[in-house]
């Protein structure tokens, strides 16, 4: 298997951008999901297959990779994006998921 | 609209084997579409994947459970379930089940809300 790094935390002014990373090596081959999850919830997805927001996600939220490295962006962060984030991916050998630590953001 | 709803014990003993079942409503099991799958988070941390599986009962692990979790399909109950043998108090966790896109993301779309369970005797 191989293991995503996260950030254990990371904070952003109300308004202004964030970018949360995570970093591995079967990020080059697999997309990365990201996931938020807020105090006693179930954790929902706001970006898939690296790059897509689902329905009903604010377009503040988006999705990049470069090499190793997928990155979840908040273009304007609200109060309400306050939560942990984690992303998820599949390992090198594409059987096996993984989740990274976790980034918990506060705005 | 799809929905996962986790059931089973809250309190199970040491060494016994923890038993959960995830009913789906709003979609069939016997989907090509998605694989279902069990993710636990430990009180405070971060989230595990347990491991998935598909309405043929094809199922993949996490090897960090070292063969302790097996997972099984009941299609005509549209559920599927995880037991977990010999636990001990690092099983104590809240337990989630989610639907898995079989495409190219991956991505967990739908989720339980969670059911916390407690190993002690």
């Amino acid at each position: 298997s191989s293991e995503l790094t996260q950030d254990p935390a990371v904070s952003v002014a109300l308004g202004q951008t964030v970018r949360i990373t995570c970093q591995g090596d079967s990020l080059r081959s697999h997309y990365a999901n990201w996931y938020q999850q807020k105090p006693g919830q179930a954790p929902i997805v706001v970006i898939y297959g690296g790059n897509r927001r689902p329905s009903g996600i604010p377009d503040r939220f988006s999705g990049s990779s470069s090499g190793t490295t997928s990155s979840l962006t908040i273009t304007g962060a609200q109060a309400e994006d306050e939560a942990d984030y984690y992303c998820h991916s599949r390992d090198n050998s594409g059987n096996q998921l993984v989740f990274g630590g976790g980034t918990t953001l506060t705005v | 609209q799809v929905q996962l709803q986790e059931s089973g014990p809250g309190l199970v003993k040491p060494s016994q084997t923890l038993s959960l079942t995830c009913d789906v409503s709003g979609d069939s099991i016997s989907s090509y579409s998605y694989y279902w799958s069990w993710i636990r988070q430990h009180p405070g941390k971060g989230l595990e994947w347990i491991g998935y599986i598909f309405y043929n009962g094809h199922s993949y692990h996490n090897p960090s459970l070292k063969s302790r979790a097996i997972l099984s399909v009941d299609t005509s109950k549209n559920q599927f379930s995880l037991k977990l043998s010999s636990v001990t108090a690092a099983d104590t966790a809240v337990y989630y089940c989610a639907r898995v896109e079989t495409n190219i993301s991956g991505a967990f779309d739908i989720w339980g809300q969670g059911t916390m369970v407690t190993v002690s005797s």
